[in-house]
């Protein structure tokens, strides 16, 4: 059970150029999230998926798009890529049911500088 | 919107000494309350929770009570140890179960280092 795996762990891009970030649970659970991490700022969420094939816009979702493939697996696409893009960016799953409905499981990370 | 706010950090202790981190939040509703952990390099994971008002929660010797009237979840540790040294975020769900997608919002975390 790996829980909340992402790919890749460090990234260096050229502005204007494009990626995906991986994001993948085995978990079985239904909700899924991407959020950046900036000093200072704490976490903000990027977008949102309550469920397989919803997706949904969180609180800085400009010049993101996410794909929310199956179950398992959502990915983060940056179409062109800026310097204000540089962050650490955390993939999260939780299960919205249950006793533990509250508690989100994350991944390590993505460290992304674009230069 | 719902808010978190923690004390500004970094906060640097030596080894046993007690520890506080405020936090506290605006939100409608009953809001459930988190305190993450991150380590170096690694993800968040969650330390403790409270569901509900006067709730307790503890886990690793921490401990942070859910206070409604003056909405704050201040976390406590009596004697830190160096292995603490991380980053810890206050958080809140304002609709965590069911059917709502369950945002958390974050403070802006705390930088604790311990030092022998």
């Amino acid at each position: 059970n790996a829980g909340v795996t992402q790919t890749p762990k460090f990234q260096v891009l050229k502005t204007g150029q494009s990626m995906t970030l991986q994001c993948a649970q085995d978990m079985n659970h239904n909700s899924m999230y991407w959020y950046r991490q900036d000093p200072g700022m704490g976490l903000r969420l990027i977008y949102y998926s309550a469920s397989e094939g919803t997706t949904d816009k969180g609180e800085v979702p400009n010049g993101y798009n996410v794909s929310r493939l199956n179950k398992r697996e959502f990915s983060l696409r940056l179409e062109s890529a800026a310097p204000s893009q540089t962050s650490v960016y955390f993939c999260a799953s939780r299960n919205p049911w249950g006793s533990s409905s509250y508690e989100q499981y994350f991944g390590p990370g993505t460290r992304l500088t674009v230069t | 919107g719902d808010s978190v706010t923690q004390m500004e950090g970094p906060v640097t202790l030596s080894e046993e000494a007690f520890l506080t981190i405020n936090c506290t939040y605006t939100a409608t509703g009953y809001p459930s309350l988190f305190w993450y952990v991150q380590y170096p390099g690694e993800g968040l994971q969650l330390l403790l929770k409270a569901t509900k008002a006067d709730d307790k929660g503890s886990n690793k010797g921490f401990e942070a009570t859910y206070r409604k009237e003056t909405t704050s979840f201040h976390l406590e540790k009596g004697s830190v140890q160096v292995s603490d040294s991380a980053v810890y975020f206050c958080a809140l769900a304002a609709n965590a179960g069911g059917t709502s997608y369950g945002k958390l919002t974050f403070g802006q975390g705390t930088i604790l280092t311990v030092h022998p």
